[in-house]
């Protein structure tokens, strides 16, 4: 198993800020992703943090809106830029190790106001 | 488009009972499924998995699931609820690449 502490666990920021979200993993794993989840609704995978290089976004998702960093094989930031109320969101780390569970850090809870 | 598919938004169970959560799939070739529960305010964890092997697998708190292929179901079960089970329950698949793909969710109120 792996143990995942994601901080901040919370906050509230100003509109037109951005917050840098912390993950860090306490052994190495393959991969680490980014999802967004609105409260008691399904998650939604922002990214793929690639390690050494750039993320992999889906849909809807752009990099100048979410820049994501990977330096290592345990720790990846997320960061969301220029915030707007549509923006406060559940943000949620995880990490897998080729084909087993994945394991989920305790998510950010974002308001944006 | 492959996907999973969890009918019920909510199932309402009393304490004892048995409890069924529905999951259905829609996958090409060999499915990977994870079922997860979600407390309130906390991140995701982990129950089970179903990669290869015995269609029954069980998992953490007594929680089970069968993977049917003929029904693409993987149902999760548990033969006695307790209230502390109440939460919000993921179908999760993967078709053997690196994305999990979530279903849409099942709260599950269990009771007295």
């Amino acid at each position: 198993s792996a143990v995942i502490s994601q901080k901040p666990s919370r906050d509230i920021c100003q509109r037109g800020t951005s917050l840098t979200i912390q993950c860090q993993v306490d052994s190495q794993v393959t991969m680490m992703f980014w999802y967004r989840q609105q409260p008691g609704q399904s998650l939604t995978l922002i990214a793929t943090a690639n390690q050494g290089s750039e993320a992999t976004y889906e849909s809807g998702f752009v990099i100048d809106k979410f820049p994501i960093s990977r330096p290592n094989l345990t720790f990846s930031t997320l960061t969301v830029s220029n915030m707007s109320p549509e923006d406060s969101s559940i943000y949620l780390c995880s990490a897998r190790r080729g084909d087993t569970e994945a394991f989920f850090g305790q998510g950010t809870r974002l308001t944006v106001v | 488009a492959q996907s999973v598919a969890q009918p019920e938004d909510q199932v309402n169970v009393a304490e004892g009972n048995p409890l069924t959560v529905k999951c259905t799939y829609s996958v090409s070739g060999n499915p990977y499924l994870f079922w997860y529960v979600q407390y309130p305010n906390r991140g995701l964890q982990f129950l089970l998995k179903y990669i290869t092997g015995d269609n029954l697998v069980k998992g953490s708190y007594g929680f089970e699931a069968e993977f049917n292929k003929s029904q693409t179901s993987f149902p999760q079960k548990k033969p006695s609820a307790l209230v502390s089970d109440s939460a919000l329950y993921f179908c999760i698949f993967t078709g053997g690449g690196n994305k999990l793909t979530f279903g849409t969710g099942t709260q599950l109120k269990v009771e007295l």
